[in-house]
């Protein structure tokens, strides 16, 4: 079964740092980009980052450009979101998400998802 | 910034019934379009991409057209299980730009 799993979210105060992490089972990660989307409090799902299938292209969603890293480790088919002078408003459930490909076509779609997990930056 | 407004923000419907859920782009978008079934405690599902090309498993009553900056999501004969919301996406290669829609709630 196709598989992301999320952790390493948590509660952590204003200009502190944390890393999250997204297991991928039951496929290879290393055939996928990979994305990080979020949904804060009663708001819509946003953008935050993605990276290409070996890691060596990353983009980033201007508010978080300078402060979060997208990375992966393809052989422990884990990505990451390391992110670094959190803010207030950098609350949200953090999902990763797989780029879709399929039909001769690789949209920047999603085909799969986990399940999130939670990021809280309060003092 | 592309902004993506849906509408209805809700739709009541009948089991059997048709439902038509609109997507519109604050600029043209071209055909670079999903849209997405998301139900209560569940990850998104992906039902179109390219703005009318169906995901893989995808039953044929989900239909998606448009093109530009109006889009239109069309269910043809709503399921118990398709009430759900439903969300737009754009997307472009490069530079990366995704934007999601608000949500449209298809409710009984």
């Amino acid at each position: 079964e196709v598989q992301l799993v999320e952790s390493g979210g948590g509660l952590v105060q204003p200009g502190g740092s944390l890393r999250i992490s997204c297991g991928a089972s039951g496929f290879s990660l290393s055939n996928y980009w990979m994305h990080w989307v979020r949904q804060g409090p009663g708001k819509g799902l946003v953008w935050v980052s993605r990276i290409n299938s070996d890691g060596s292209t990353t983009n980033y969603a201007d508010s978080v450009k300078g402060r979060f890293t997208i990375s992966r480790d393809n052989a422990k088919n884990t990505l990451y979101l390391q992110m670094n002078s959190l803010r207030a408003e950098d609350t949200a459930v953090y999902y990763c998400a797989r780029r879709y490909c399929g039909g001769g076509a690789c949209p920047e779609a999603f085909d799969q998802w986990g399940q999130g997990t939670l990021v809280s930056v309060s003092s | 910034e592309i902004v993506m407004t849906q509408s209805p923000a809700t739709l009541s419907v009948s089991p059997g019934e048709r439902a038509t859920l609109s997507c519109r782009a604050s600029q043209s978008v071209s055909s670079n379009l999903a849209w997405y079934q998301r139900k209560p405690g569940q990850a998104p599902r992906l039902l179109i991409h390219g703005a009318s090309t169906r995901a893989t498993g995808i039953p044929a009553r989900f239909s998606g057209s448009g093109s530009g900056t109006e889009f239109t999501l069309t269910i043809s004969s709503l399921q118990s299980e398709d009430f759900a919301v439903y969300y737009c996406q754009h997307y472009s290669g490069w530079p990366p730009t995704l934007t999601f829609g608000g949500g449209t709630r298809v409710e009984i």
